[in-house]
């Protein structure tokens, strides 16, 4: 595609509930990262793919967060009973080389808000 | 680790110059960005300064000191249309080099 899109664009998760959050990075984007954005916050990492392999998962803040990008493009990113900490924007930036760098782009994110 | 320090706000007037700063301490320095982000928007890519000095593009410039770590973005002939946040981001060396963002300087322009 275009740029990278991500799905849906708000999800309101009742506390406890289980949600999935999609990124389609740009065809061919070899790098996948996931950030939390808290409102007023900058982006804080989570997690980083190169290709299928996930590299580092080490921003991911509980065992709650789980991500994944089984065919080396499209990547979700799950998390199990949601808690109102969670509430924030997710995104999702892929880039071409094997790094984050001048060629990554963000997607639009995806805005949690659980209740 | 990162430690990235940025205004939380800022207030210029439309046509003026504002200058933005960013300091950081990093057990090892690569580069570093600078997006813009509007609310609700994607963070959009500005500039990436790897060595000392400034680059200019257009009515945005960015000036980085590595011996300081320090950095400043530059908005000249501001338009309404920058308000918006502003957000350093550090590249460190090592590994696959994992990118570090900042608070964010949220910058309003006035009339």
């Amino acid at each position: 595609g275009a740029g990278v899109s991500q799905s849906p664009r708000y999800k309101v998760a009742k506390r406890g509930q289980d949600v999935a959050l999609r990124c389609d990075p740009i065809s061919g984007h070899v790098s996948l990262f996931w950030y939390q954005q808290a409102l007023g916050q900058g982006p804080e990492f989570l997690t980083y793919f190169q290709n299928e392999a996930q590299l580092d998962k080490s921003g991911l803040p509980s065992d709650r967060f789980f991500a994944e990008r089984p065919e080396g493009s499209v990547s979700t990113l799950k998390i199990q009973r949601t808690q109102q900490e969670d509430s924030a924007v997710y995104l999702c930036a892929s880039s071409l080389g094997d790094r984050f760098d001048t060629e990554a782009f963000f997607g639009q994110g995806t805005r949690l808000t659980v209740v | 680790g990162q430690n990235i320090d940025q205004p939380t706000e800022m207030t210029a007037t439309e046509g003026a110059i504002v200058q933005i700063n960013c300091t950081y301490q990093t057990s090892g320095f690569n580069g570093l960005f600078w997006y813009q982000q509007h609310a609700g928007e994607a963070p959009t890519f500005l500039s990436y300064n790897v060595l000392d000095g400034l680059e200019e593009k257009g009515r945005f410039s960015s000036f980085l000191s590595r011996s300081k770590g320090y950095s400043y973005l530059l908005l000249k002939e501001l338009q309404m249309k920058d308000s918006a946040s502003y957000l350093c981001a550090v590249r460190p060396s090592g590994g696959y080099q994992k990118v570090t963002f900042g608070t964010g300087t949220k910058l309003q322009v006035i009339p």
